[in-house]
């Protein structure tokens, strides 16, 4: 059972907008709208962005959108800026009460 | 506030097991599935199982079935995972993290609160 497809990284200037993929199957992300994305930093624990597909925990800037469209999921980061630098993971519910997360992109700020 | 405290450090010989342990506090911990997650050295997170803490019923990642055990204390609000004849491939951080609710009270599939980490080596 594989990994959800991502970029292994994206980059760009501040103040620019960013986006990342998330490739699945008609198993997990074609299959329901439950794909969440995680931000984590070096030494720490993931913290979710982003859940059922689009909407945004407390706390978390709007700068941070989510959308899918078939098998593809997609986390926008807008506005980028230096605090955005991180690993970026997406993770999807899949077929048979197991879950699945994404290969992960670095994202750089240049 | 909720928070998952793991249990320290381990390292353990190959064939070996281990068991690392999650302690939940702040929430009620039969309302909430406990998910535990791995991150080997440099390398992305692996979903490896969950427990519903209010039933002991439990779902494991097919690579792992087999090795991996979940059970839960409820009278210590602590779930422990349990990973049998270890190898190199092993080594790794784990993660234990709570499945959220969605405003309807259902579970909602993704991961609010996570513990510290656990760093699990296994060595000869």
């Amino acid at each position: 059972q594989s990994a959800l497809t991502q970029p292994a990284s994206v980059s760009g200037s501040p103040g620019q907008s960013i986006t990342i993929s998330c490739t699945g199957t008609s198993s997990d992300v074609g299959a329901y709208n439950y794909v969440s994305w995680y931000q984590q930093s070096p030494g720490k624990a993931p913290k979710m962005m982003i859940y059922d597909v689009s909407n945004r925990p407390s706390g978390v800037s709007d700068r941070f959108s989510g959308s899918k469209s078939g098998h593809t999921a997609s986390l926008t980061i807008s506005g980028l800026q230096a605090e955005d630098e991180a690993d970026y993971y997406c993770s999807s519910y899949r077929t048979s009460s197991t879950y699945v997360f994404g290969t992960g992109t670095k994202v750089t700020v240049l | 506030q909720v928070q998952l405290v793991q249990s320290g450090a381990e390292v353990k010989k190959p064939g070996a097991s281990v068991k690392v342990f999650c302690q939940a506090s702040g929430d009620t911990f039969t309302s909430y599935f406990i998910h535990w997650v791995r991150q080997a050295p440099g390398q992305g997170l692996e979903w490896m199982g969950l427990i519903n803490p209010f039933d002991s019923s439990t779902s494991y990642a097919q690579k792992l079935r087999g090795r991996v055990t979940l059970t839960r204390d409820t009278s210590t609000s602590t779930v422990c995972m349990d990973l049998s004849t270890l190898t190199s491939e092993d080594t790794a951080v784990y993660y234990c993290a709570r499945e959220a609710k969605n405003p309807n009270g259902g579970h909602s599939k993704c991961f609010d609160y996570w513990g510290q980490g656990t760093l699990v080596t296994v060595s000869s």
